[in-house]
């Protein structure tokens, strides 16, 4: 069963840069599966009292997708020997304030498991 | 930046119905592209409830359903349960800027 759990700093200074992590379990990120069939591995925030926000994804071959408006700033990445991928994004301030979570993203493009969720606050 | 709106509540009594509507646009849900809906209890991570607008994910009782139209969608809840009490969202793609996924404003939906 697949299985995703976030990791990382919850609280960033403003003007610094956030690190997540997400472990996943109970697939390989190198798995052999065909790349057309393998899932992508994204990040999605969430304000609080707000709505859902995606920022970006990984897929299987590595390339990442990102929301436009936060291009320049964020960056996933993929450790496949640890069997996690990351998001780090540059330049946080108090809008970036939110629940933070990983998810897989399947070729059909819904987004299925999540993770439980990182709160990160943006505080001197 | 959601460009799929839905109403911020919609509420009713135990074993009623209850529908929340998910509208978008011409470059999204009326491109053709499929609508997913998802619940969130609170204090908990967004759960996947209805995929390729109307197919039923594991475990979730035929009591929610959904559709969709040219550029909308909807979640139906009938025999509404104290346990339905929750945030709903609606998720898609949207081919502008150069593609990104987008979920819905969110609806709560609250039990009487």
């Amino acid at each position: 069963q697949l299985h995703l759990q976030e990791s990382g700093s919850g609280l960033v200074r403003p003007s610094e840069t956030l690190s997540l992590t997400c472990a996943v379990s109970g697939v390989s990120l190198s798995s052999s599966s065909p790349s057309w069939t393998a899932p992508s591995w994204a990040w999605i925030r969430q304000p609080p009292g707000k709505g859902l926000e995606w920022i970006g994804y990984i897929y299987s071959d590595g390339s990442t997708y990102y929301l436009p408006s936060l291009r320049g700033r964020v960056t996933i990445s993929a450790d496949k020997s640890k069997n996690q991928f990351s998001l780090k994004l540059t330049s946080m301030t108090a809008a970036d304030t939110a629940m933070y979570y990983c998810a897989s993203l399947g070729v059909s493009n819904w987004f299925d498991p999540w993770g439980q969720g990182a709160l990160v606050t943006v505080s001197s | 930046q959601s460009v799929l709106t839905q109403p911020p509540s919609v509420s009713g009594a135990p074993g009623q119905t209850v529908t929340i509507s998910c509208n978008g646009g011409s470059s999204n849900i009326g491109a053709g592209y499929e609508v997913h809906w998802y619940q969130q209890l609170p204090g908990r991570a967004p759960t996947l409830l209805i995929y390729d607008s109307h197919n039923l994910a594991s475990g979730i009782p035929a009591r929610f359903s959904g559709s969709k139209s040219a550029t909308s969608a909807s979640l139906a809840i009938t025999g509404l349960q104290a346990d339905d009490e929750a945030e709903y969202f609606c998720q898609s793609y949207d081919r502008s800027l150069d593609g990104f996924y987008v979920f819905g404003t969110g609806t709560k939906v609250t039990v009487l």
